[in-house]
């Protein structure tokens, strides 16, 4: 079985620039999220996807980060325009049903952005 | 608010020693408690988790796992340390709210000495 996707593995940019990264969940995983993890922290939930629809988006910075999920399938995280702090690793993850933190999620290697 | 406070951001055993890496958590409902485990330049992958019955859990690579609800810790244990099992180890707690977020320890380096 294939795992979860993620392109590119590795971004840098200049501030003020936009970014956009990929993510082919596991198929069959009805629920998708994407994180933002910063060096030395945990993993903070950006959003969770259900199918194509938006169930928790609460940690979004929403001025500058979008997100989407065409046909419940694949989706794409966008930065623009990027800050410095945005410097992180983003990890896309799958889980097969909808409990949400309940369930086992799996996780793509993520993609490391630099913002310069 | 939930919490999960992992002890030592770094952690240092020598090959073949006893692994131990301390989690303490706050929840106002029984948990549902996980251990990923974090490879250099990969993503994480579920180590264990506990969720009812059984407090003792067990997972890949030898490692277990004791809930303990009186001590509010899930504390991940390894008998015997080998060098594959440098890596960072993260603790995480279900949430109370309607989607049980995961709420994320700041996570534990595992360093194997030679």
């Amino acid at each position: 079985e294939a795992g979860v996707a993620q392109s590119p593995r590795y971004k840098i940019i200049e501030k003020r620039q936009s970014v956009a990264f990929w993510c082919n969940p596991i198929s069959g995983h009805a629920t998708l999220y994407w994180y933002q993890q910063i060096l030395g922290q945990g993993p903070k939930l950006l959003i969770q996807f259900q199918n194509n629809g938006v169930v928790d988006d609460s940690q979004l910075p929403k001025d500058r980060f979008s997100a989407e999920r065409l046909k419940g399938v694949d989706s794409t995280l966008k930065i623009q325009p990027a800050k410095l702090e945005d410097s992180a690793v983003y990890l896309c993850a799958s889980s097969l049903d909808k409990t949400g933190g309940r369930e086992t999620q799996y996780f793509g290697p993520g993609t490391r952005l630099l913002v310069l | 608010a939930q919490s999960v406070t992992q002890l030592g951001s770094h952690v240092s055993v020598s090959e073949g020693a006893l692994v131990l890496l301390r989690c303490n958590y706050s929840s106002s409902v029984p948990p549902y408690l996980f251990w990923y485990v974090q490879y250099p330049n990969q993503g994480l992958q579920l180590l264990l988790k506990y969720t009812t019955g059984a407090t003792l859990v067990k997972g890949i690579n030898g490692f277990e796992a004791e809930f303990k609800k009186s001590e509010t810790s899930f504390h991940l244990t390894k008998p015997s340390a080998h060098m594959s099992d440098a890596a960072e180890y993260f603790c995480a707690v279900s949430g109370t709210d309607s989607n049980y977020q995961l709420i994320w320890g700041a996570g534990t380096k595992l360093i194997i000495k030679p």
